[in-house]
């Protein structure tokens, strides 16, 4: 069965500082990987996708995320957190059927 | 390009009635999936449509239906409502294959 883990209910940073959340999947097959936001009473943004090809993965608004097959994880970063990045951030994987399967979410916190 | 658009925005029902919520996706787009947002079950997939025909069904009561019209917009109806149906309730297009999804800003949808 398809699952991704997020294991951090939330994550404080300071402004200016480095950011990650963290991911890690569990699926059969080759795994389609992404990331959205979503800020309070919103739907979902995207915000990047591994599909295949590096594992270096860059996206909307500075973000990027890495993907690591050895330990199946997808963790999301940003070398520079801004205050407006505050919001609650949704793991989410598609492996070899055509829904996406999201993890709990992260609040992250970006303190001035 | 306009977005996805979802309508209504907020909805308030009664128990024991049903509600029918819109859908119309991004221009081009023939894949529209629905999913149910509560605090206590985060994000669940409730089905996906493809050109008219329902090709995933998550697990949820068959008082959830759904169905696409030629124009690749879509409806899910929920009968005999209750409390715990209280949600917001995100739909979501993509081109296909291995398009990333784009998210409507969802109906919030209270049952009272």
């Amino acid at each position: 069965a398809q699952s991704v883990a997020q294991p951090e209910d939330q994550v404080n940073v300071a402004e200016g500082n480095p950011l990650t959340v963290k991911c890690t999947y569990s699926v059969s097959g080759n795994p389609y990987l992404f990331w959205y936001v979503q800020y309070p009473n919103r739907g979902l943004q995207f915000l990047l996708k591994y599909i295949t090809g590096d594992n270096l993965v860059k996206g909307s608004y500075g973000f990027e995320a890495e993907f690591n097959k050895s330990q199946t994880s997808f963790h999301l970063k940003k070398p520079s957190a801004l205050v407006s990045d505050s919001a609650l951030y949704f793991c989410a994987v598609n492996g070899n059927t055509d829904k996406l399967i999201f993890g709990t979410g992260t609040r992250l916190q970006v303190f001035p | 390009k306009a977005g996805v658009t979802q309508t209504p925005r907020y909805l308030i029902k009664t128990r024991g009635q049903q509600v029918t919520l819109s859908c119309s996706p991004i221009s081009g787009h023939r894949s529209v999936s629905w999913y149910q947002q509560t605090p206590g079950q985060g994000l669940q997939f409730l089905f996906e449509y493809f050109s008219e025909t329902q090709r995933n069904k998550g697990n949820f009561p068959g008082r959830f239906s759904g169905r696409q019209f030629s124009n690749s917009r879509s409806e899910m109806n929920v009968s005999t409502l209750e409390l715990g149906d209280s949600a917001l309730y995100l739909c979501a297009s993509r081109a296909g294959g291995n398009d990333g999804y784009t998210f409507g800003s969802g109906t919030r949808l209270t049952v009272v």
